[in-house]
């Protein structure tokens, strides 16, 4: 099946700051979301992103499929930021399309 | 707009005793599916749903049961319940299936069987 690889695997940020998270996928995909688990637990949707540019607030989404890679900016980073981010990808080869998650990203923004 | 709810929230059990998760989407989603998360191990498929009346197996579906027999509602049953289930189960809904649409998830359901 495809293979997810997010980087890095634990980000500390200060308040305030600017990040990049990767999302690195094995084949092509049909499918690729971002998700923020928080420290509740709790799993939201970021973006649904196959392709293309997205922007919603401080965060944004880059996904270049012709080389299976995704980018997550984080701008202005807030404490509320933190929490675990998945990507998550369907491969154009899954026989029914299930939803692959990669190991996540810890993320902590201190004050 | 509850998007999808899950119910109960927390559940203690002892070991063999059975019990439902219950989840409930009010987005007329077709696709329903229910997860399991662990550490180190990310969220597994469980089982899932393509519309009413019709369910499937995903990754790791022993131990489990479901049945969607209303469109909004996918429950999962643990029959005789097994420490190896103790876990954090989400649920998730879908307009279309994940291959392209966009999912969903629940608040999760932390379960422990001791």
């Amino acid at each position: 099946g495809i293979q997810v690889e997010q980087s890095p695997p634990d980000l500390i940020l200060q308040e305030g700051a600017n990040s990049t998270l990767r999302c690195n996928f094995s084949d092509s995909v049909n499918n690729l979301q971002w998700f923020h688990q928080n420290p509740w637990g709790q799993l939201i949707n970021l973006f649904y992103i196959p392709s293309g540019t997205k922007q919603n607030g401080r965060l944004s989404a880059t996904t270049v499929a012709t080389e299976r890679y995704s980018l997550l900016y984080i701008s202005s980073s807030q404490t509320t930021d933190s929490g675990v981010y998945f990507c998550a990808v369907v491969g154009t080869t899954d026989s029914w399309g299930k939803l692959q998650f990669g190991a996540g990203t810890q993320v902590v923004v201190t004050p | 707009n509850a998007g999808v709810t899950q119910t109960p929230k927390f559940r203690v059990l002892k070991t063999g005793q059975s019990m439902t998760l219950l989840c409930a989407q009010d987005m007329n989603h077709e696709y329903m599916y229910w997860y399991r998360q662990d550490p180190g191990m990310g969220l597994r498929l469980i089982h899932y749903s393509v519309g009413e009346g019709t369910t499937a197996k995903g990754e790791v579906p022993d131990g489990y049961n479901v049945s969607r027999l209303k469109k909004q509602n996918f429950l999962l049953g643990l029959e005789s319940a097994a420490p190896s289930q103790t876990s954090v189960y989400f649920c998730a809904s879908s307009l279309r299936t994940s291959f392209a649409g966009e999912l969903f998830f629940g608040e999760g359901s932390r379960l422990t069987v001791l």
